[in-house]
């Protein structure tokens, strides 16, 4: 595998469900970012790790529930969600968070539908 | 604040004609400027960048400049094809490592 891949592709689930996504970055990097990419809205940064410790929490609601267990894997735990949250959870890695050249390498997402 | 403005979409052109996407930003200090382009299907990958004024980022035929005086980094490609179309992004990064995006301009190539 190369770049940043995430799992499942596509999920749906009921709001009372439990549910995680999963990324992985193989480019050596030691910065993780979760985002949620909506119709019609900008991207939206939801969290930020830094050799494995959250540096941003962009006032997300608690039924996201970030993990970063080692500076490869980042999680997103899910839990009675709204439907209001289905949309495309993006992953992304950067070198670290220091610095304004870094650019982000990004996953394929996660289509996530709340039914 | 920090923030990036993108010309609105969607924008539909025939195959081999020039392209431009506006972007414009406000920002504090110098930041770096990224467009980004997301395929259907597919995350974002990084297009180009350029890190800072009158800089020229270049790749697959795409070009933008660093304008600090007019706090712009336009997109443009002298000729575009059916497999340019695709969801362009702007935007530029903060420090922390955020990255602050326009909303998006989707291009549509016709042939």
């Amino acid at each position: 595998e190369t770049g940043v891949t995430q799992t499942p592709r596509h999920l749906v689930m009921g709001m009372t469900n439990k549910k995680s996504l999963k990324c992985e970055q193989h480019l050596g990097h030691n910065a993780m970012y979760w985002y949620k990419q909506s119709a019609k809205k900008p991207l939206e940064l939801m969290f930020v790790y830094n050799f494995k410790e959250q540096t941003e929490n962009n006032s997300v609601p608690s039924r996201f529930s970030p993990e970063c267990p080692n500076s490869s894997h980042l999680f997103l735990h899910l839990h009675t969600l709204q439907p209001e949250d289905s949309a495309l959870y993006l992953c992304a890695s950067s070198p670290s968070t220091s610095g304004l050249s870094y650019e982000q390498y990004f996953g394929p997402g996660t289509r996530l539908t709340v039914t | 604040g920090n923030s990036v403005t993108q010309m609105e979409g969607p924008v539909t052109l025939s195959e081999e004609v020039f392209l431009t996407i506006n972007c414009t930003y406000t920002a504090t200090g110098y930041p770096s400027l990224f467009w980004y382009v997301q395929y259907p299907g597919e995350g974002l990958q990084l297009l180009l960048k350029a890190t800072k004024a009158d800089d020229k980022g270049s790749n697959k035929g795409f070009e933008a400049t660093y304008r600090k005086e007019t706090t712009s980094f336009h997109l443009e490609k002298g000729s575009v094809q059916v497999s340019d179309s695709a969801v362009y992004f702007c935007a530029l990064a903060v420090y922390g490592g955020k990255l602050i995006f326009g909303q998006g301009t989707e291009l549509s190539v016709k042939p």
